[in-house]
């Protein structure tokens, strides 16, 4: 069964520092990867998509990178917020799970001003 | 576009009782599904949907049913509630059916259950 684990589980930060959260899943064959941010009490909203062709993906502060290979992506911000705190989870569409996301189990983060 | 609209937010249940939840997309979606997310647990996949008249089960489909009689509507059935279900409930849509495509899943809002 594919695995997708996010580690650390929590992390805190001051204000001003890049963040680097980890996403690491078991099986390559996978259709693409999506990181999704969650606030508290809230729906999640989608941050980046990686297509299994890329490498890696950018949008304003927000930098993902996918390694099929080693089976891990990594999401950057950079020049952190008391605003970017909140969950993080990544997500991927597997080859042999079917037509379904399987989520990691987010890494949740705390920007200290 | 409203996007993905959840309702109702919140709903206190007794066991036993059943419910709908109700989620709908004005995107014109294909693929639409319910998630349940509990903590430790994450977020697992109870039903999905890749068009009008086709459903499938997900990771955690017991106690739950769903339809999909129209491209915008994907109606979750609680059928005899019970505490395990205490949890917060997300309906998802994407554009695309099939599984190869490379489009960003949207999510509602989310629906807070408890079942006493």
């Amino acid at each position: 069964k594919q695995e997708v684990t996010q580690i650390p589980a929590a992390l805190s930060v001051p204000e001003g520092e890049n963040l680097v959260l980890n996403c690491s899943f078991t099986d390559s064959a996978i259709y693409n990867l999506q990181w999704f941010r969650q606030d508290p009490g809230k729906g999640l909203t989608s941050l980046l998509l990686i297509q299994s062709s890329q490498r890696e993906q950018t949008s304003g502060r927000l930098n993902a990178s996918l390694d099929k290979s080693s089976g891990r992506s990594t999401l950057y911000i950079a020049a952190s917020q008391p605003g970017d705190s909140a969950t993080y989870l990544c997500a991927l569409w597997i080859k042999a799970a079917g037509n379904k996301l399987t989520f990691g189990g987010g890494t949740r983060v705390l920007v200290k001003p | 576009n409203a996007g993905v609209t959840q309702t109702p937010k919140f709903q206190v249940l007794k066991t036993g009782q059943s419910m709908t939840l109700q989620c709908a997309q004005d995107m014109n979606h294909e693929y639409m599904s319910w998630y349940r997310q509990d903590p430790g647990m994450g977020l697992r996949l109870i039903h999905y949907s890749v068009g009008a008249g086709i459903t499938d089960q997900g990771e955690v489909p017991n106690g739950y049913n769903v339809s999909r009689s129209t491209t915008e509507d994907f109606p979750l059935r609680l059928l005899s509630a019970a505490p395990s279900q205490t949890s917060v409930y997300f309906c998802a849509s994407k554009l695309f059916g099939t599984v190869e495509s490379t489009d960003t899943q949207y999510f509602g809002p989310g629906t807070r259950l408890t079942v006493l």
